[in-house]
This record gives C-alpha cells, sequence and structure tokens, in this order.
C-alpha cells in the first residue's frame, strides 16, 4: 500500500539559510499535517492544511511556512535557520478528520 | 509533554511476557491514537480508539480508553524482540483539525 512520502530524507543546512521539505499524501487523503520532533522529544503539532486551505496552527515559528497544493501535496518553507531547528520533520495525512493519521519517514534536518 | 504522561517511561522485559503502557491526558478527546517509533525513524501507526469505545484488539495489541479517567492502556501480549521500540500515545482533539498531541512515549526494551 502506498506510504506518505517526504523528500529529502536528509538536509544539511548552515545557519541562515534556507530550507524547503516536501511531503506526498497518501493518495485520497485530503489532510495533511507537519510535525517537528527534537532530539528525545516527543512530536509537536506545526500546522495542517484541509483541502487545501490551512485548518490549524501550532507551534510553528513565523520564519517558517507552508502551503497544501492542488495535487494534495504540502512544502513546508523554513527560513532564517537556526541550530535549534535542527530535528525532525514529519508530514502526516488522514482521510478527512478525526481518522488515523499516517506519517511519513520524517525529514531529518540538520543545522549547522 | 503538552498532553500528559506515560507511564512507565522505560520498560524492559523477556521476550514472551506481557507489556502494558499507560498514556493519560488532559483534554476531551476525539480518538487516540499509538504509535510505535525505533529509534531516530518514522512514526508507525498502530492503533486508533474512539471517544465512545472502551476496548479495541489488534493482533497482539490491546487497547482500552477510559475517558472518565482520561486515560488509556496499551497492552502487547507475548513479546518479541522485534516490539523494542518507543511507543507513543497521541490524542486527536475537538478542535478544528484534529491534530495529534501526543505524550511522552514510553522506551520498550525486550531481551531475546
Amino acid at each position: 500500500a502506498a506510504g506518505v512520502i517526504q523528500s529529502p530524507r536528509h538536509l544539511i543546512k548552515e545557519k541562515r539559510e534556507t530550507a524547503t521539505l516536501k511531503c506526498y499524501p497518501i493518495p485520497r487523503h485530503d489532510t495533511v499535517y507537519w510535525y517537528q520532533q527534537g532530539p528525545g522529544q516527543d512530536p509537536q503539532f506545526l500546522i495542517s492544511f484541509y483541502e487545501k486551505m490551512q485548518s490549524d496552527k501550532g507551534s510553528i515559528p513565523d520564519r517558517f511556512s507552508a502551503q497544501q497544493f492542488s495535487d494534495y501535496h504540502s512544502e513546508l518553507n523554513m527560513s532564517s535557520l537556526e541550530l535549534g531547528d535542527s530535528a525532525l520533520y514529519f508530514c502526516a495525512s488522514s482521510l478527512s478528520y478525526g481518522n488515523e493519521q499516517f506519517f511519513g519517514p520524517g525529514t531529518r534536518l540538520t543545522v549547522l | 509533554s503538552q498532553q500528559g504522561e506515560e507511564d512507565p517511561q522505560a520498560l524492559s522485559i523477556q521476550e514472551g511476557e506481557n507489556a502494558t503502557m499507560n498514556c493519560s491526558y488532559k483534554t476531551s478527546i476525539n480518538n487516540l491514537q499509538w504509535y510505535r517509533q525505533n529509534s531516530g525513524r518514522g512514526l508507525v501507526h498502530l492503533i486508533l480508539i474512539r471517544s465512545n469505545e472502551r476496548e479495541k484488539h489488534s493482533g497482539r495489541l490491546r487497547v482500552t480508553l477510559d475517558t472518565s479517567k482520561k486515560s488509556s492502556s496499551l497492552l502487547i501480549t507475548a513479546s518479541r524482540a522485534a516490539d523494542t521500540a518507543s511507543y507513543f500515545c497521541a490524542t486527536g482533539g475537538m478542535d478544528s483539525s484534529y491534530k495529534l498531541i501526543f505524550g511522552s512515549g514510553t522506551r520498550l526494551l525486550v531481551r531475546p
């Protein structure tokens, strides 16, 4: 069965650089969520989209933005990267609300 | 953790034994989902239990939910070395996006 696809899997950036993370949800899933997991931490919700509209926003810095495109894939744009942004970034998708959220393999971002 | 605690934080058992992990949460929920995560890797969806359900089974997994006590438990029967991982509960709330709020996780070690 098709799963959530994230790219790239690993990313190394310097401070103050920008990064773009991509997420391709499971086919027919219309809801996408982004989570951040720091080392030894539990995942924290960043932002979500339903039918290409932002549906909720969590602890996402103003330096970050995201969108969901017409084909339902989503991109998380991160600017002015800081050392503290080093983390695993997960995308999850679900079929509408209140159903199972299936996670992608994550993008490991390292900021040097 | 934003939502609550998982208990125990770490659990070490012998292969073949049962493992029980508990999760407490703070707010009203729509559903509760359990995930497994191998060290630094993706989150694998195990089971979803809705707020109007009390017990659910999937293979060697049994999940209970007590909304009056705001708690859930995950039982893994006849554990295997391959079950070694961190286990997270995550609650889907009643808000606009049903985003997941994660507990702090239980690290399970199954000794062969």
